[in-house]
Formats: C-alpha cells, sequence, structure tokens
C-alpha cells in the first residue's frame, strides 16, 4: 500500500545546530514534494516545495533534498533556534494534484 | 489580508446534531480542500472542489457533505455527528489544484468534539 513515514518521535537538538528531518515513501512516484511547518492550534504553512528532478532546494536556512531512487526527502534546518521548534510535515502529490498526500509530521524541539 | 478563515474554532456536538463549518478565502484561489488531522495521522482530505462549481469525495468522505457556495466559500456538513468524527477540521485552498506544485494555504483549525 502507499504510504508516507515521518519520524514519529520528536526530534530534540541544541540552538545553533543543525536539524535533519526525513520524510520517506513506498509506492508513490511524486513529481514534486513539499514541506511545511505547523505550530501547535495552527493551520500549516508552506516552506518549500521541491520537483523531482532537482536534488536541492535552499531557501533561506532551509534545505531539501529529494532522493527519488531511495524514496527520500530531507530537510535540514541550518543554524536552529527556539523559534524553529514546530512539527514538520512533508506532503507528496499523487498523480492528477489533487491527491496531495501529508504525513504524521515531525515534532522539532530546539532548546536555547 | 486574512487569507483562509474558518469559523467556528471549537464546537461540541452531541451524537446524531448537525452542523456546517464554513470556510472562505480572499486569494481568489480555484481551488479548495477539507481535511481532518487526528492524533498521530496525517491530514486526511475530506472532499475538494477544484474550480467553483465543481467537488469531489477525497479519502475519508463518508458521513460529510460539502457546498460550493461561490469562488470564495467552501462549507463543510455533517448531517448526523458521531464520535468517530471528532477531529480537528482544516479548510485549504490553492490557486490552481491541476497541477501538484501548487502550495496549499491552511485556515486555522475547527475543534470539533462529539459526545
Amino acid at each position: 500500500s502507499q504510504k508516507i513515514e515521518q519520524n514519529s518521535e520528536a526530534l530534540n537538538i541544541q540552538e545553533g545546530k543543525t536539524a535533519t528531518l526525513t520524510c520517506n515513501y513506498t509506492n508513490y512516484s511524486p513529481a514534486y514534494l513539499q514541506w511545511y511547518r505547523q505550530d501547535p492550534g495552527r493551520g500549516p504553512v508552506f516552506l518549500l516545495l521541491i520537483r523531482e528532478n532537482e536534488k536541492e532546494k535552499r531557501k533561506e536556512r532551509l534545505k531539501v533534498t529529494f532522493d527519488t531512487t531511495l524514496k527520500q526527502s530531507l530537510f535540514h534546518i541550518t543554524a536552529s533556534q527556539p523559534a524553529d521548534s514546530a512539527t514538520y510535515l512533508c506532503a507528496l502529490d499523487v498523480t492528477g494534484g489533487f491527491k496531495t498526500i501529508f504525513g504524521a509530521g515531525t515534532r522539532l524541539f530546539v532548546k536555547a | 489580508n486574512a487569507g483562509v478563515t474558518q469559523t467556528p474554532k471549537f464546537q461540541v456536538l452531541k451524537t446524531g446534531q448537525s452542523m456546517t463549518l464554513q470556510c472562505a478565502q480572499d486569494m481568489n484561489h480555484n481551488s479548495m480542500y477539507w481535511y481532518r488531522q487526528d492524533p498521530g495521522m496525517g491530514l486526511r482530505l475530506i472532499y475538494y472542489s477544484a474550480s467553483e462549481g465543481t467537488t469531489d469525495k477525497g479519502e475519508v468522505p463518508n458521513g460529510y457533505n460539502v457546498s460550493r457556495l461561490n469562488k470564495r466559500e467552501f462549507s463543510l456538513r455533517l448531517e448526523s455527528a458521531a464520535p468517530s468524527q471528532t477531529s480537528v477540521y482544516f479548510c485549504a485552498s490553492s490557486r490552481q489544484g491541476t497541477v501538484g506544485d501548487q502550495p496549499q494555504h491552511f485556515g486555522d483549525g475547527t475543534r470539533l468534539s462529539i459526545l
């Protein structure tokens, strides 16, 4: 069956370090993969989109990689700050575009 | 610029009651979506509207109905609420949903409890 897996365990890191979150998927061949941030009690907010023909995408302190062979995306936050503490969701498109499948998210805690 | 606005923010219902969740967007987006989010699970698509005048079922449509009232508004109705429908409901919109490279913009959700 089709599945998206994100680490369900929270990730705890020290301020200033690089946080790396993983998104693995099976039985999909997405053309696009997106990352969202969700704060408690709020809706998800779009961060980055990467296409299947792009290996890496950067935006300020954020970097996303997309390995279609491994069926994996990595999301990096460099020089992490306590304000980066949130849940991060990966999402990928299923053929047709309307069905975007979301992972359950990984909770990140950045300690000062 | 409000983005996507959902009302109400919280609601408690008794089993069997009906309720309509409202959603409006001011970004002139063509496509709109309703999701539910349960602990430990990803967002699951209930219904979506590709454009004004069209609606289609998503992954978990049973027990729900929707209405795309106009380009701005997309409502979700529970005809006879059940405890299994206790969840957080999110409305989202995107400029055009036919291509997977369109980010979705979300409201802040309606927290619904059914006793």
